[in-house]
């Protein structure tokens, strides 16, 4: 069975721009969720996503958006890149079952740089 | 906002040895999950804990879950080189949101 994969691996970008990062998960995970690794704040979890809606959400602000299609494939998109925007981003896939004792699989990360 | 702190942050052990890495939460959660991640590499799932006293052993890793004291710890028996890495532990609250430990540094020295 394929893993959780992620495209592009490696990016950078300039201040203002904007990007999108794609998720493809597991076959037959229906959740997806996005966090972001940063050697000052660590992991932390930008949002949720389980049959196309945005089911959880962390402490981003606006720029940071996503959507989950109907093969649940999903995309992250930032706006208005800044500096500190600069990290890794993963993407993880789970079952989602009940009770929450789904285990997520997570992908290899896209890298953003941003100048 | 809970908080999710683990310590050692940092572990220098020689093989063969035992430790064990610490993980307080600040606020009520039955769901507690230790990752492992590789430099340069993405995040892989170690254990997942559900209930109070539950205990799970993979190898020379062992991880248990105390909700009443909402401590977990991940013990290392007879530390090889291979298990060097970066241990994460995290949190799901009810909001069903993962919430992330500052990680635990791993390296096992001959």
């Amino acid at each position: 069975k394929a893993g959780v994969t992620q495209t592009p691996r490696y990016l950078i970008k300039t201040r203002g721009q904007q990007v999108t990062l794609s998720c493809s998960p597991i076959s037959g995970h229906r959740s997806v969720s996005w966090y972001q690794q940063t050697p000052g704040q660590g992991l932390q979890f930008l949002f949720e996503y389980f049959s196309e809606t945005q089911r959880n959400k962390g402490n981003f602000p606006g720029r940071f958006s996503g959507r989950q299609f109907s093969n649940s494939r999903s995309e992250m998109n930032v706006s208005t890149l800044e500096l500190g925007d600069s990290a890794l981003y993963l993407c993880a896939s789970s079952l989602a079952t009940s009770g929450g004792k789904e285990t997520q699989y997570f992908g290899p990360g896209t890298r953003l740089l941003v100048l | 906002e809970l908080k999710v702190e683990q310590n050692p942050l940092f572990l220098s052990m020689q093989e063969g040895k035992n430790y064990t890495i610490y993980c307080n939460y600040s606020t009520t959660s039955d769901r507690l999950y230790w990752y492992r991640q590789d430099p340069g590499k993405s995040l892989e799932s170690l254990f997942v804990l559900l209930s109070n006293g539950a205990v799970k052993q993979e190898g020379r890793l062992m991880a248990s879950l105390d909700t009443k004291a909402r401590l977990s710890t991940l013990h290392i028996t007879a530390a090889v080189h291979d298990l060097s890495a970066t241990y994460f532990c995290a949190v799901k609250n009810t909001g069903n949101q993962f919430y992330f430990g500052t990680g635990t540094s791993l390296t096992v020295i001959p």
